[in-house]
This record gives structure tokens, C-alpha cells and sequence, in this order.
């Protein structure tokens, strides 16, 4: 079975602070995905990766970096957390010219 | 921008009913489309995938697509009450995954 992992299901922040999200997977899945999800708004994409040290911005990256330095692990960090950034964020990861995505299990970031 | 629509619900059926979700999508060109499944406080998960024109059946689940009239649906069998969840419609937009926010499908027993 593919295994996504998140490090946080929870974490509570204060506004300023910089946030690290990390995600691994255990399936050697080329591509991997950052994505928040918010009542009535569904899953927005906000940073993917199809190799190592590469990334490409998604629908709303603005606030956001990542860093994709093995190719298990792909991490999604907060320059500088803001209320706005509070969201449930889930990383998924798919096999190259695979288009079925799996999921972790989430991680909810309330910012304060 | 890429759209994939869906009715927010709830849905309500009773056990044992045929449960039809609906999605649409914006962009002709798509060619895969995916139903996910996601409990409250959990993560999604895939139910189901369909590729060509025309019905694909795994146990209780059909997925149905209609290129033409840009539209695919879920029809859940004998919906169960473990079956209450929100469902999320994804199309793949050339390699972006894009969801639609998802319809709450309630079962009563």
C-alpha cells in the first residue's frame, strides 16, 4: 500500500511565525503535491514537484515555498504565517504518468 | 480557469437507495476524472476512476461519463450508512488534478 505521511496532524501558530509541513511518501512516486482545503472551496493546489530540486507553482502559491531535496520528502513551508494561512493542508504523492494521487492524512495549521 | 462543479448538498437517501452524484467540469480537452472519497477529518481517498465515454462499475459503485454534455457522476448501490461522507469530483486539467468542492452524501437508516 502507497503510505503518505504528514509529521503534524495538528499544529497551532502565531501570526509571523515560519511554518515547516513535511510529507513523505514510501512508494519512490516521482511526483508530489501541496494542497490546503477550506469549507466550500474544495482542494487548491499550491506547489507540486515531479523530481528532486524542482518545483512548479500551483493555483495559489502566494505565501508559500517548497523544498523538495530527496525524492521522498517533499516539505511545504510559511515564510511568515498569516490568519489567513489557517487550513487543513494535504500532501499527496503519484507515480510518473500516473494520474491517481494518494493522499496523506492532513495536517490542520491554525494560525493565531 | 479550470472548473469542475459540484452541488454542495447535503444529499440525503435512505439505506438501501441509489445515491447519484453530479459533477461538470469547464474544459473539453480533459480526459481523466476521478470520484474520491473523504470522511469528516480525514484524508480523501479514490473510489473511483474513468477514462472513456460510457459507465465503469466496481461493486456497489458506477461512474459515468457524458464528454459531450461535460458531465460525470457517481451512482453509489444500496447506499449504507458507512457511506456518509463528502464526495469530491477531480478532473485532470493537463497535469494539474482540479476538484470540485464536494457534495455531502448523508445516509439514513
Amino acid at each position: 500500500d502507497v503510505k503518505v505521511t504528514q509529521s503534524s496532524r495538528y499544529l497551532v501558530k502565531r501570526t509571523g511565525e515560519k511554518v515547516f509541513l513535511e510529507c513523505v511518501q514510501d512508494m519512490d512516486h516521482e511526483n508530489m503535491f501541496w494542497y490546503r482545503q477550506d469549507p466550500g472551496l474544495g482542494l487548491r493546489l499550491i506547489y507540486f514537484s515531479y523530481d528532486v530540486k524542482m518545483k512548479e507553482k500551483g493555483d495559489i502559491p502566494e505565501g508559500y515555498s517548497v523544498s523538495r531535496e530527496k525524492k521522498e520528502r517533499f516539505s511545504l513551508i510559511l515564510e511568515s504565517a498569516s490568519t489567513n494561512q489557517t487550513s487543513m493542508y494535504l500532501c499527496a504523492s503519484s507515480p510518473t504518468g500516473g494520474n491517481i494521487q494518494y493522499f496523506g492524512a492532513g495536517t490542520r495549521l491554525s494560525v493565531l | 480557469q479550470k472548473e469542475v462543479e459540484q452541488n454542495s448538498g447535503p444529499l440525503s437517501v435512505p439505506e438501501g437507495a441509489i445515491a447519484s452524484l453530479n459533477c461538470t467540469y469547464s474544459d473539453r480537452g480533459s480526459q481523466s476524472f476521478f470520484w474520491y472519497r473523504q470522511y469528516s477529518g480525514k484524508s480523501p481517498e479514490l473510489i473511483m476512476f474513468i477514462y472513456s465515454n460510457g459507465d465503469k462499475e466496481d461493486g456497489r459503485f458506477t461512474a459515468q461519463l457524458n464528454k459531450a454534455s461535460q458531465y460525470v457522476s457517481l451512482l453509489i448501490r444500496d447506499s449504507q450508512p458507512s457511506d456518509s461522507a463528502t464526495y469530491l469530483c477531480a478532473v485532470m486539467y493537463g497535469n494539474k488534478l482540479v476538484f470540485g468542492a464536494g457534495t455531502i452524501l448523508r445516509v439514513k437508516s
